[in-house]
């Protein structure tokens, strides 16, 4: 079965410093991949996506992710953080033939930002 | 700010009352959708409309009763709730259901409600 894995529950980071979210995925198929980011008492946003062509992905809020396949991986990176950037971070995959309904979430990485 | 808007943002309810939250976007998405998120875990796929008809429903209790009055419009009654269903509710729609990840989910901000 398909299934998205964050390894990490928290990462904490200092303000300035570069930051790497790590999310593995375990797909028959290359999957529709992507990264939320959920702020306390709000919704999901989403950050970015990968459907195919280049491997790395330009965001919103100055985020990256690269998608590699030999290490079924995607992982989402950020080269100076802000204390804004505190929030739950989540990954999520769908079948590349398969509709929204079939996401897939990571267990989510809770990113503190240290002063 | 969030395309995909919910009311209330709060609800607090009694096990016997009935209440709904509602949910609307106004971006043409002809699919929408129900999550449910406990508190330090990922969403929750509760049910699926497509073209605003139920397509998927992920074996919820009965308590839970979903609407689509129209393309824009999403409602989720709620009756004879336990306190194990407080929970953040998310609504979200997507452009197109069955396109996979051509057809990204917009989430609204959520309904916390508790059930006392």
């Amino acid at each position: 079965a398909q299934s998205v894995t964050q390894p990490d529950i928290h990462i904490t980071v200092s303000e300035g410093a570069s930051l790497e979210l790590r999310c593995n995925y375990s797909y028959g198929a290359t999957p529709y991949l992507f990264w939320y980011v959920q702020s306390p008492g709000q919704g999901l946003q989403l950050l970015l996506k990968y459907f195919s062509g280049d491997t790395l992905v330009q965001g919103i809020k100055g985020f990256e992710a690269e998608f590699k396949r030999s290490q079924s991986s995607f992982n989402l990176r950020k080269p100076s953080v802000h204390w804004s950037d505190a929030a739950e971070y989540f990954c999520a995959g769908a079948y590349s033939g398969g509709g929204a309904d079939g996401l897939t979430f990571g267990k989510g990485t809770h990113l503190i930002i240290q002063p | 700010d969030t395309e995909v808007t919910q009311t209330p943002k709060h609800l607090v309810m009694g096990m016997t009352n009935k209440k709904s939250l509602k949910c609307e976007q106004h971006m043409g998405h002809r699919a929408m959708y129900w999550y449910k998120q406990k508190a330090k875990k990922p969403p929750e796929l509760m049910f699926v409309y497509s073209y605003e008809k139920l397509s998927i429903n992920e074996s919820v209790p009965s308590r839970f009763s979903p609407e689509c009055p129209n393309s824009s419009l999403l409602n989720l009654h709620l009756h004879a709730l336990q306190p194990e269903d407080s929970a953040l509710y998310l609504c979200a729609s997507s452009p197109q259901p069955g396109q996979g990840g051509n057809s990204p989910l917009h989430f609204g901000n959520g309904t916390r409600l508790t059930v006392t």
